[in-house]
C-alpha cells in the first residue's frame, strides 16, 4: 500500500496564479484532511470530509476550496494564490473518527 | 472546546539522555490521546497511541501513558538517539467528532 499520496512535492507560483494540489488515500478510509505548517503555528486544519460527498471548513478556509472526487481522491485548489499562502501542506486520512490519522509527505509551496 | 497544550521547545538533549515531554490537555468525554513525530522534511506519522484510561502506548523505546486524573498523557524515552531528533506532536480525538486536536508540537535536538 502507498498510504496517502500528494502532488506535486513543491511548487512556486506568482501572485495570483490558481492550482490544484492532489491527494489519494489506498486504505479505504472515510474522511479526508487537508492542513497548513507554518513556523510557530503548528498544524491548521483547512477543509476536511468526514465522508464521500461531504466537505466542511477547518479554521483557516479562506482562499482555499475543496472538492472530495470520490472515496479515494481530495484535493484543495488556490484560486488566486498570495504570499500569505506559502506553506507546507499535508493530507491525511482515517478511518473512523478517534482513530489514528495518516499523512501524506507534504507539498511545499512557495508564491512569490 | 478541545485543547492540547505541550512544552515548548527546543528541547537539546545529549545522547542516551532521559527524554520527557509534557502534555496536557483539556477534552469532552474520553477522548483517544496520540502521540505523532515528524522527522525533518517529511509528514507526520503516528508514534504511539491510548484509547482510554490507564492505557500505556509504547513504540520504538517511547512511552507515555493516559492518566485521566491529571489530564496527561506525557511522553518519555530512557535513552535518546541522536536519529530522534524530529519535532513530536501531542493530539487527541473525542468520540464523534471527525476534527482531531493538535498541539504545537516539541522539537527536539539530540547531540552526539
Amino acid at each position: 500500500n502507498a498510504g496517502v499520496t500528494q502532488t506535486p512535492k513543491f511548487q512556486v507560483l506568482k501572485t495570483g496564479q490558481s492550482m490544484t494540489l492532489q491527494c489519494a488515500q489506498d486504505m479505504n478510509h472515510n474522511s479526508m484532511y487537508w492542513y497548513r505548517q507554518d513556523p510557530g503555528m503548528g498544524l491548521r486544519l483547512i477543509y476536511y470530509s468526514a465522508s464521500e460527498g461531504t466537505t466542511d471548513k477547518g479554521e483557516v478556509p479562506n482562499g482555499y476550496n475543496v472538492s472530495r472526487l470520490n472515496k479515494r481522491e481530495f484535493s484543495l485548489r488556490l484560486e488566486s494564490a498570495a504570499p500569505s499562502q506559502t506553506s507546507v501542506y499535508f493530507c491525511a486520512s482515517s478511518a473512523v473518527d478517534r482513530d489514528t490519522q495518516y499523512f501524506g509527505p507534504g507539498t511545499r509551496l512557495t508564491v512569490l | 472546546g478541545n485543547s492540547v497544550t505541550q512544552m515548548e521547545g527546543p528541547v537539546t538533549l545529549s545522547e542516551e539522555a532521559f527524554l520527557t515531554i509534557n502534555c496536557t490537555y483539556t477534552a469532552t468525554g474520553y477522548p483517544s490521546l496520540f502521540w505523532y513525530v515528524q522527522y525533518p522534511g517529511e509528514g507526520l506519522q503516528l508514534l504511539l497511541k491510548a484509547t482510554k484510561a490507564d492505557d500505556k502506548g509504547s513504540n520504538k523505546g517511547f512511552e507515555a501513558t493516559y492518566r485521566k486524573e491529571t489530564t496527561s498523557f506525557h511522553l518519555e524515552k530512557g535513552s535518546v538517539q541522536v536519529s530522534d531528533s524530529a519535532v513530536y506532536f501531542c493530539a487527541l480525538r473525542s468520540g464523534g467528532s471527525y476534527i482531531p486536536t493538535f498541539g504545537r508540537g516539541t522539537s527536539l535536538i539530540v547531540h552526539p
